[in-house]
């Protein structure tokens, strides 16, 4: 049973536009949401982080929008460079597990200069 | 400050044979986490330890996979005999016992990964 699902598996954009990489979530109790950054041969690292209590989170060309009601988040980038290409994973927590995260798919963004 | 060390990092083996995974967290980071990330795949928990206790194991397939964690720091994961199914890569992570401000929580840090064929 995935509690996070990311539906694109891949996304290309042109460099400079923007980018839109969406999260869908089940489980009412998660309360905090991060999205993770992978290059090839690399450990997923932190990229960005929302919680339950709000809506947007910005940092940089980074901005995580958090929709409840949908149980939806979104990861835009603005302006993509060519060095944003790599795989993007949500997860999720919950308030009574903070530490116990739950992985989407992972989205394979690709920016082409 | 040094992150997190994985080895070896790629490993071919035989079905029905046994492989061992290392893994030293970040210093001073009581909390540790086994992934396994099969292709296409996001990273899915097998194991979290708490300094040297197990904290949740609910994922690990007991029958072939064991871990240890001697000591709250290094740890190493098992799977003893494997299975084709078991290709994957093996990811480690650590983490702060507590968030202090859990408003800025940066989750796990993740080591490079062991890439493991079974064949």
């Amino acid at each position: 049973d995935q509690q996070v699902k990311q539906n694109s598996p891949s996304l290309s954009v042109q460099e400079g536009r923007i980018s839109i990489l969406n999260c869908d979530y089940t489980n009412s109790m998660f309360d905090y949401f991060l999205w993770y950054k992978k290059y090839p041969a690399e450990g997923p690292t932190f990229l960005i982080s929302i919680s339950s209590i709000k809506d947007k989170n910005e940092d940089g060309r980074f901005t995580v929008f958090l929709n409840k009601s949908a149980k939806h988040l979104s990861l835009h980038i603005v302006p993509s460079q060519p060095g944003d290409s790599a795989v993007y994973f949500c997860a999720a927590s919950t308030y009574y597990n903070f530490n116990k995260f739950y992985f989407g798919s992972g989205t394979k963004l690709n920016v082409k200069p | 400050e040094a992150g997190v060390a994985q080895s070896p990092r790629y490993k071919i083996i035989e079905k029905r044979q046994s492989v061992a995974f290392w893994c030293n967290p970040i210093s001073g980071h009581a909390t540790l986490y086994w992934y396994q990330q099969i292709l296409g795949q996001g990273p899915k928990l097998l194991i979290q330890f708490q300094n040297n206790g197990v904290v949740d194991d609910s994922q690990l397939p007991k029958d072939r996979f064991s871990a240890e964690r001697l000591k709250g720091v290094d740890s190493t994961l098992k799977i003893q005999p494997a299975k084709l199914e078991d290709s994957a890569v093996y990811l480690c992570a650590s983490s702060l016992e507590e968030e202090v401000d859990r408003g800025h929580r940066r989750g796990q840090f993740f080591g490079p990964g062991t890439r493991l064929t079974v064949l």
